[in-house]
């Protein structure tokens, strides 16, 4: 079974900060994908990475950014942490047209 | 373009009654369609996709959706709720081609309440 883990479930920072959150997947697929929950709003797609070293902006990149260094690990970056920035983070990845797998997500709180 | 329309954001249905969760989709391109599940503080569990092969899709935990492209619909049903269906869950949709077309629209969810 496909394993998607992000590092952290709750996560508290302050304003301006620099903020890393880790999401590993142990299937070697080659997409994964970053996105923001908000309630409401439903998932936004952030950033997205077909392969290692390469990114593609999503719907909502501003204020973010992310890091693929290898194939089974996908880093999201908030530069200077803001509040609006608080919300819920998911992981997926996926394997060519196969439908996406999730982590369970960090909640971040900015204060 | 796609995009995806889930008509309500709440549903209350009584333990035992039809579960009946609305998508409508919009797509330019054949489309592959997803229902995912998210139970309180978890991430999204794929509960059942189309892939364009049978119209009528199985899923887990007795769920099954319906693929109508007279009606760009992909509505989402379950014959007698349970406690545990509560939860909230999201029509998806993506394009039969792949690449960065294979990425997936999300609606904005509807959240499933159950009453005893």
């Amino acid at each position: 079974d496909v394993k998607v883990t992000q590092s952290s479930r709750y996560l508290v920072k302050r304003t301006g900060e620099k903020v890393f959150l880790e999401c590993v997947q142990d299937m070697d697929h080659e997409n994964m994908f970053w996105y923001r929950q908000d309630p409401g709003l439903g998932l936004r797609l952030i950033y997205f990475s077909y392969d290692v070293k390469m990114k593609e902006k999503g719907d909502i990149p501003e204020g973010y950014s992310v890091s693929r260094e290898k194939k089974e690990r996908f880093s999201l970056i908030l530069e200077s942490a803001s509040t609006n920035q608080t919300s819920m983070y998911l992981c997926a990845s996926r394997d060519g047209n196969q439908p996406q797998h999730f982590g369970d997500g960090t909640r971040l709180s900015i204060l | 373009a796609q995009s995806v329309t889930q008509l309500g954001s709440h549903v209350s249905v009584s333990e035992g009654a039809l579960v009946l969760l609305r998508c409508n989709y919009s797509s330019s391109v054949p489309p592959y369609l997803f229902w995912y599940v998210q139970y309180p503080n978890q991430g999204l569990q794929l509960l059942l996709k189309y892939t364009s092969a049978a119209t009528l899709v199985k899923g887990i935990n007795g769920f099954e959706a319906e693929f109508k492209k007279s009606e760009t619909s992909f509505h989402l049903t379950k014959p007698s709720a349970h406690m545990s269906d509560a939860a909230e869950y999201f029509c998806a949709v993506s394009s039969y081609y792949g690449g960065s077309q294979g990425n997936l629209i999300f609606g904005k969810g509807t959240k499933l309440s159950v009453k005893p």
